[in-house]
């Protein structure tokens, strides 16, 4: 089984719609990660959480929540969806060092 | 602004051949320098990381030069193959916090 699950792997909603991705991880890291990957942007750090009760805005921060249930689950939520929001987002976790980062397979979400 | 500038955008090269790809930071406090590559509907995983101790770091076909007076490093890999396409991603950061990355690389071997 995968070490790091994301659901759904895909996702097509409507404009202004509320949407939750979701990331589970069995490696037992205690950092997990949101990103963001457009074409010729990279990958963009959305949110990250150290532990269970931090919880950090990263560079897209904004029209995106995320909620730290567990240490194994971290959700990302699109309050309003807007087309702008069309992406690929991908969760990672890390031990506590962070030297490596290990990615889901990625949600592809399309807003129409 | 921009932390960590990569290019090419994108690489074409032939099989066999060597394929190196560069980024620039402007951080002078980034202490770690990972290399990320990304196969088509998978996501990204480690490949190779420097820390700016050391100039040059080899695994396999892959290494890292690191030029610290410049603010650069590079991605060399030695004899590609069809198997090396995909894309690349560089990656800083500076302590603990969470790693920056590079607008990314596509690299395609072709025969």
């Amino acid at each position: 089984d995968a070490d790091v699950t994301q659901t759904p792997r895909n996702r097509i909603t409507k404009t202004g719609k509320r949407i939750m991705l979701e990331c589970s991880q069995t490696k037992g890291h205690d950092r997990m990660y949101w990103y963001r990957q457009d074409p010729g942007l990279g990958l963009r750090l959305i949110y990250y959480s150290f532990d269970v009760k931090d919880i950090n805005k990263g560079e897209i921060s904004d029209g995106y929540s995320v909620s730290r249930q567990a240490q194994a689950k971290f959700s990302l939520s699109l309050e309003s969806a807007i087309p702008n929001q069309t992406a690929l987002y991908f969760c990672a976790t890390s031990d506590l060092d962070g030297y490596e980062q290990y990615f889901g397979p990625g949600t592809r979400l399309t807003v129409t | 602004q921009q932390q960590v500038k990569q290019s090419p955008q994108s690489l074409i090269v032939q099989k066999g051949g060597i394929s190196i790809i560069n980024c620039a930071y402007e951080n002078t406090a980034f202490d770690y320098f990972p290399w990320y590559q990304q196969f088509p509907g998978k996501g990204p995983a480690l490949l190779i990381a420097i820390r700016p101790d050391v100039s040059e770091k080899k695994e396999g076909r892959f290494t890292i030069s690191f030029n610290k007076s410049a603010k650069q490093f590079s991605l060399h890999i030695m004899d590609s193959q069809p198997g090396d396409s995909a894309t690349y991603f560089c990656a800083a950061r500076r302590g603990n916090t969470p790693l920056v990355f590079g607008k990314g690389t596509r690299l395609s071997v072709i025969a």
